[in-house]
């Protein structure tokens, strides 16, 4: 079985915090997502990576980074926390252009 | 482009009656598609893929998706509901990495 952690269940920082979350799978999947999740809205693709050192924005890219040195990791930034970046956030995985799979999510709560 | 639409933000059924969960799609391309499943406080769990081939996909848990190119539909259903069932689902269009989520369905299920 695939299997994708997060570095957190629960997270809350403070306005202008720097804050890191981590997303790691094991099956040695070249894709990796970052989105976030909001009631009503579904989910919106931050960025993803197709590759080591390579990534694209998405359909919500500002206010965040990605880095991905390690083909295993993908670590999404948020370089000043605001409030509105205040939500559930999943971490996915994919070998091809087909089924992605999803880790358990970190609700980050910015005060 | 593509997009999804939930045709129900919420469903309440009583347990052992069927489920209906309503999705239309446009994609430019012959996309594949996706239903998910969220339990509380959970990542998103696969339930079932459509990629072309046969029209009527079943998936885990009982749950099944008829692909109907003529209707731009790909509607999910079980024919008896359990309480396990109670969850959010999200219909989801893929064309190459890029997937686009539905705003979700609530399935609440009544003892």
């Amino acid at each position: 079985d695939v299997k994708v952690t997060q570095s957190s269940r629960y997270l809350v920082k403070r306005t202008g915090e720097k804050v890191f979350l981590e997303c790691v799978q094991d099956m040695d999947h070249e894709n990796m997502f970052w989105y976030r999740q909001d009631p009503g809205l579904g989910l919106r693709l931050i960025y993803f990576s197709y590759d080591v050192k390579m990534k694209e924005k998405g359909d919500i890219p500002e206010g965040y980074s990605v880095s991905r040195e390690k083909k295993e990791r993908f670590s999404l930034i948020l370089e000043s926390a605001s409030t509105n970046q205040t939500s559930m956030y999943l971490c996915a995985s994919s070998l091809n252009a087909d089924t992605q799979y999803f880790g358990p999510g970190t609700r980050l709560t910015v005060l | 482009a593509q997009s999804v639409t939930q045709l129900d933000s919420h469903v309440s059924v009583s347990e052992g009656t069927p489920v209906l969960l309503r999705c239309n799609y446009s994609s430019s391309y012959s996309p594949s598609l996706f239903w998910y499943v969220q339990h509380p406080n959970k990542g998103l769990q696969l339930l079932l893929k459509y990629t072309s081939a046969a029209t009527l996909v079943k998936g885990i848990n009982g749950f099944e998706a008829e692909f109907k190119k003529s209707e731009t539909s790909f509607h999910l259903t079980k024919p008896s509901a359990h309480m396990s069932d109670a969850a959010e689902y999200f219909c989801v269009v893929s064309n190459d990495y890029k997937l686009s989520f539905g705003a979700g369905t609530t399935v609440t299920v009544r003892a």
